[in-house]
């Protein structure tokens, strides 16, 4: 089963600033099967990124996913309020488990 | 519009049963893997069960497998989520998520299992 470790756990930032977080798995992910989800208190996962590198319907330009193999990044460009989340890294393919990681606050 | 909407949470007792129900709407979920994902209290996602189009195959994470049955009703457009023999660390709220070559593309708002005596 490949493990995805999220760091930081917690990014503190202020509007305007940008935010780099990062997704590590215990195996090789192929690249089209990374995605990041955005979950803000009291809602369901938003899908941000898929295959990596690619903003789903609805995702502003500032957000960006990049990386290969074990390694992976989602790079937000001056944070906007409504940017302020837990933010979670998934494997999903080509078969089960799914396996999420642990996810990165970035609070104010 | 493509909607799922989860049911069937409520609270029930250390080794009870329950059913969760997630219903589909502006797509043929026959066409797409549907999954269960569920959030502990203050936790982080945990992948729960997948099943394929057909039934072909079901996936589960190891803690629930030989307790919870993922099953589906193709024209229905409905999953479901038998839960046997629950534990208190299956409290939680459980998402349904439909998932395509984009990832978990669109999730239902949860709905809450308490195990608790």
């Amino acid at each position: 089963e490949i493990v995805l470790t999220q760091s930081p756990a917690t990014l503190s930032l202020s509007p305007g600033e940008g935010a780099t977080l990062s997704c590590r798995a215990t195996q090789s992910v192929g690249s089209s099967f990374l995605g990041w989800y955005q979950q803000k208190p009291g809602q369901a996962p938003r899908l941000l990124i898929y295959g990596t590198s690619n903003r789903a319907t609805g995702t502003p330009d500032r957000f960006s996913g990049s990386g290969s193999g074990t390694d992976f990044t989602l790079t937000i460009t001056r944070l906007e309020p409504e940017d302020f989340a837990v933010y979670y890294c998934q494997q999903y393919g080509p078969s089960p488990p799914l396996t999420f990681g642990g996810g990165t606050k970035v609070e104010i | 519009e493509a909607q799922v909407v989860e049911s069937g949470g409520g609270l029930v007792q250390p080794g009870g049963s329950l059913r969760l129900s997630c219903a589909a709407s502006g797509f043929s979920s026959s066409g797409y893997l549907m999954n269960w994902v569920r959030q502990a209290p203050g936790k982080g996602l945990e992948w729960v069960a997948t099943i394929k189009q057909n039934e072909s195959a079901k996936y589960y994470v190891e803690s629930v497998k030989g307790r919870f049955t993922i099953f589906r009703d193709n024209p229905k457009k409905s999953v479901y989520l038998e839960m046997k023999s629950l534990r208190a660390e299956d409290t939680a709220v459980y998402f349904c998520a439909r998932v395509s070559i984009l990832g978990m593309d669109v999730w239902g708002q949860g709905t809450t299992v308490t195990v608790s005596s």
